[in-house]
């Protein structure tokens, strides 16, 4: 069975400051993707990151970066120098081959920098 | 940005009505879904759809209904409204794999509350 662990609640941090969001995932497929989402007030969801179970390849965009670590089962997103709009909550999520319907989401993060 | 929309944005009805969500996209996509997120944040997929005349029950039950007549649209049904059904419905779709998950684009979700 597919599951995602978010273990940090809530964050709050200053405005500035680094922060990273944990996820752990767990999966008896080979084949995977991992998901970043992040949810603002507003409600939508907005996609952030897709990575695949053959790529562990950090990425970096901008102030966002991801570190994906097969061996820990860990797909963990680090803000740089947070801002106030980074507000929101960040979800993680994980589906095995055959397409996105089966998304799985974390209970999310809620991240509040404050100014 | 994703042109997938949800109507209506925040709905509060009595317990014992029907009501329908409306989700809508004009991206052409194929596959649509349903999620559902309780005041705890967490997401549940509870319908999917792989095109016109398809349907799936995800892995959270669900005591709604959808249908797929139309690709662009993904109408939600509760029959029968219970204070339990009080939620959020995120709606989203995505473009037709081609053995590579590909990303979920998401509605602003409907805000149900049920009285």
């Amino acid at each position: 069975a597919q599951k995602v662990t978010q273990a940090q609640t809530e964050i709050s941090v200053v405005e500035k400051e680094d922060v990273t969001l944990d996820c752990v995932y767990e999966t008896r497929d080979t084949t995977y993707y991992l998901f970043w989402y992040k949810q603002p007030p507003s409600g939508e969801l907005v996609f952030l990151i897709r990575r695949n179970s053959f790529d562990e390849q950090n990425e970096i965009s901008g102030r966002y970066s991801w570190n994906f670590q097969k061996s820990t089962s860990s797909f963990n997103f680090t803000i740089t120098a947070s801002q106030v709009v980074d507000s929101a909550v960040y979800f993680c999520a994980l589906s095995e081959r055959g397409g996105s319907e089966k998304l799985v989401f974390g209970k999310g993060t809620k991240l509040t920098v404050n100014p | 940005e994703a042109d997938i929309y949800q109507t209506p944005r925040y709905l509060v009805i009595g317990t014992g009505k029907k009501i329908t969500l409306e989700c809508s996209q004009t991206m052409g996509h194929d596959k649509m879904y349903w999620y559902q997120q309780d005041p705890g944040m967490e997401l549940h997929l509870i319908h999917y759809s792989y095109g016109v005349n398809s349907t799936e029950k995800g892995d959270l039950s669900s005591e709604s209904t959808v249908s797929r007549i139309r690709t662009e649209h993904f109408p939600l049904t509760l029959e029968s409204a219970r204070p339990s059904h009080t939620s959020q419905y995120l709606c989203a779709s995505s473009e037709p794999g081609t053995g590579m998950n590909t990303e979920a684009f998401f509605g602003q979700g409907t805000r149900l509350t049920v009285v």
